[in-house]
């Protein structure tokens, strides 16, 4: 069976500090995973995607993560967080069948 | 590339009353289509998905039900709202090479 877990249900960073969201997973099968941003009132947005081709995955508004499979583990990260970073972030497993594992999601705040 | 509407954006409707929330998509046949709810505070909730025309898995036990008439429309419907009907409902379909999902803008139901 596959599971997500995002460890940080509030995450809060100063602008211009780095970000870290982080997020475990199981999965029986070799996954597919997925990073969602969603901003209030809004749909989600796919951020980024491993799925295999390489463990460092970079996405779109500065954003990556690496896949580690030693420790179950897909970490979103960036460098330094804007302003406009401060959303909702999904982490997303997807291991065969039709259905896509949501974790609970991370807020993201950033403070001027 | 593939466009997901929703239809109505929000709607504010008295317990007891009925339900249609419209979801259309656009630049792809045959996708599996998903419908999600996102209460306050909680992550993405499935609860149903269609592999083709008529064709629907509920994932759990509720006041709600889906149709898909058309390829790509889906429908989400109730014949009596509840009050923990309100909630944020986002279409989605899979797509991509890796089947990731795509997103529409959602629809926030009130339930008064």
């Amino acid at each position: 069976a596959q599971s997500v877990t995002q460890l940080d249900s509030h995450v809060s960073v100063s602008e211009g500090t780095p970000v870290l969201l982080r997020c475990n997973y199981s999965s029986s099968y070799s996954p597919s995973l997925f990073w969602y941003v969603q901003h209030p009132n809004k749909g989600l947005q796919l951020l980024l995607k491993y799925t295999s081709a390489a463990t460092l995955v970079k996405g779109i508004n500065g954003f990556e993560a690496e896949f580690k499979k030693s420790e179950t583990s897909f970490h979103l990260t960036k460098p330094s967080a804007h302003m406009s970073d401060a959303a909702e972030y999904f982490c997303v497993v997807r291991a065969g069948g039709f259905k896509t594992i949501f974790g609970a999601g991370t807020r993201l705040f950033v403070k001027a | 590339s593939q466009t997901i509407h929703q239809w109505p954006a929000t709607l504010v409707q008295p317990v007891g009353s009925p339900l249609s929330l419209e979801c259309t998509v656009e630049g792809t046949s045959n996708p599996n289509l998903y419908w999600y709810r996102q209460a306050a505070g909680r992550g993405l909730q499935l609860l149903f998905y269609s592999v083709g025309i008529g064709q629907i898995s509920s994932e759990v036990p509720q006041n709600l039900s889906a149709s898909r008439p058309q390829d790509r429309q889906f429908i989400l419907s109730s014949k009596k709202l509840l009050l923990s009907d309100s909630g944020f409902y986002l279409c989605a379909q899979t797509g991509g090479v890796y089947n990731e999902q795509f997103f529409g803008p959602g629809t926030r139901l009130t339930v008064l």
